[in-house]
């Protein structure tokens, strides 16, 4: 089993759609917790950076964190068909020394 | 300003070459890293730097090697490489100055090889 699962889609909706987007992992001693946007052929780009459980919102973007569980979640609001991209969950404890465990990433496509 | 640059955008070489990837950052972050990604993969890291000391080699073959000649600069050397290590490079960034390390990472726009 991997420490952290994603659906890899690829998941298709309509511009303006409300997109929601999940990982689940297995370490309980995880406590950061990153969504990143990757276009094609380009570097990730940081969405979102949580810390501990709890909402954050930024924008169409908000990140859940419900540690019981284990889930992590990114909403987007009125989604844009700039939106289309590649989302990868990210996440860290204070014991690995900075290393990022990733999500496979979900490829989502947002049609006009 | 949360920039990492790199050099070159894209590189073919043939697998005797011997040529280097470069990596910048300007917000004083103290720790850098090098990951690979091929095509539908998350980045799988290679290398982590720390107050420019390598401090993670994730057991990565020989025919690469990284150097850091100062905390805003990252290199990676490669020699004698396989088709097999064509790939997307990134290099990336932590968060966190002045001692004190965050756990986002920053992200360049990577170094796109093809080994011939």
């Amino acid at each position: 089993q991997k420490e952290v699962e994603q659906d890899p889609g690829p998941l298709s909706v309509p511009e303006g759609a409300i997109v929601s987007l999940n990982c689940t992992y297995s370490n309980s001693a995880f406590q950061y917790f990153m969504w990143y946007r990757q276009y094609s052929r380009k570097g990730p780009e940081l969405l979102m950076y949580t810390y501990s459980s709890g909402n954050k919102e930024d924008g169409r973007f908000t990140a859940q964190v419900d540690k019981s569980s284990k889930y992590i979640s990114l909403f987007i609001r009125d989604s844009q068909p700039s939106d289309s991209a590649t989302y990868l969950c990210a996440m860290s404890d204070y014991n690995q020394g900075g290393k990022l465990i990733f999500g496979q990433g979900t490829e989502l496509s947002v049609k006009p | 300003d949360t920039e990492v640059t790199q050099t070159p955008k894209h590189l073919v070489m043939g697998m005797t070459n011997k040529k280097s990837l470069k990596c910048e950052q300007h917000m004083g972050h103290r720790a850098m890293y090098w990951y690979k990604q091929k095509a539908k993969k998350p980045p799988e890291l290679m290398f982590v730097y720390s107050y420019e000391k390598l401090s993670i080699n994730e057991s990565v073959p020989s025919r690469f090697s990284p150097e850091c000649p100062n905390s805003s600069l990252l290199n990676l050397h490669l020699h004698a490489l396989q088709p097999e290590d064509s790939a997307l490079y990134l290099c990336a960034s932590r968060g966190g100055t002045s001692g004190t390390f965050t756990y986002e990472q920053y992200f360049g726009p990577g170094t796109r090889l093809t080994v011939t």
